[in-house]
């Protein structure tokens, strides 16, 4: 069975800098998703960034990107320039029924 | 568009009452799920259908049954309700790889 580990439970950034969270997982598949959820406060799941493991390069959306390693099975979620409102648990998230770690809460200082 | 709706969104039940959490889906998506998500931890699994008439378990099934008789429609029963079952449910779509999440159902049984 897959799994996936967060080991961070908590982080703080300072606003406009940089944080990095960090996600393992364990899987004899070769092809599959990865995903980094966003829930704030409203509890509402929103999809922060996706990565398709046959693909080599990382993928990035606007402050958000990864590090995808497939062969060290990592896959970190890196936020540039944070703001106020990144402030949320972050749960990294494998496959497609999904396979969630426990989630980093990310706080952000102003 | 509504997206997915959850109704209710709040509910305290006595221990070993029943009932139905209802998840409707307005993207014309094949794949719908149900979640529950414990404090201290990520979403867990606990049903799925790939397809309308279809259902299947997931990690976490017992106590709990499903019906998809509507494409649009996924229904999550609780026959005999235990304090064990008190958690956030989400209920979730997708049509091929990107899970699109309602806002939760938060029960409470006692």
């Amino acid at each position: 069975a897959q799994t996936v580990t967060q080991s961070q439970p908590e982080m703080s950034v300072q606003e406009a800098e940089t944080v990095t969270l960090s996600c393992t997982y364990d899987t004899s598949e070769s092809d599959y998703y990865l995903f980094w959820y966003k829930q704030p406060p409203s509890r509402q799941m929103i999809l922060v960034i996706r990565q398709e493991a046959y693909k080599q390069q990382n993928a990035t959306e606007n402050r958000f990107s990864v590090n995808f390693q497939k062969a060290a099975k990592s896959f970190s979620l890196k936020i540039s320039d944070s703001q106020l409102g990144d402030a949320a648990m972050y749960f990294c998230a494998y496959g497609n029924k999904l396979v969630f770690g426990a989630g980093t809460i990310l706080r952000v200082k102003s | 568009n509504a997206g997915v709706t959850q109704t209710p969104k709040f509910r305290v039940l006595k221990t070993g009452q029943s009932m139905t959490l209802l998840c409707a889906q307005d993207m014309n998506h094949e794949y719908m799920y149900w979640y529950r998500q414990d404090p201290g931890m990520g979403l867990r699994l606990i049903h799925y259908s790939v397809g309308e008439g279809t259902t299947a378990k997931g990690e976490v099934p017992d106590g709990y049954n499903v019906s998809r008789l509507k494409k649009q429609n996924f229904l999550l029963g609780l026959e005999s309700a235990a304090p064990s079952q008190t958690s956030v449910y989400f209920c979730a779509s997708s049509q091929i790889t990107e899970q699109y999440f309602g806002p939760g159902t938060r029960l409470t049984v006692t």
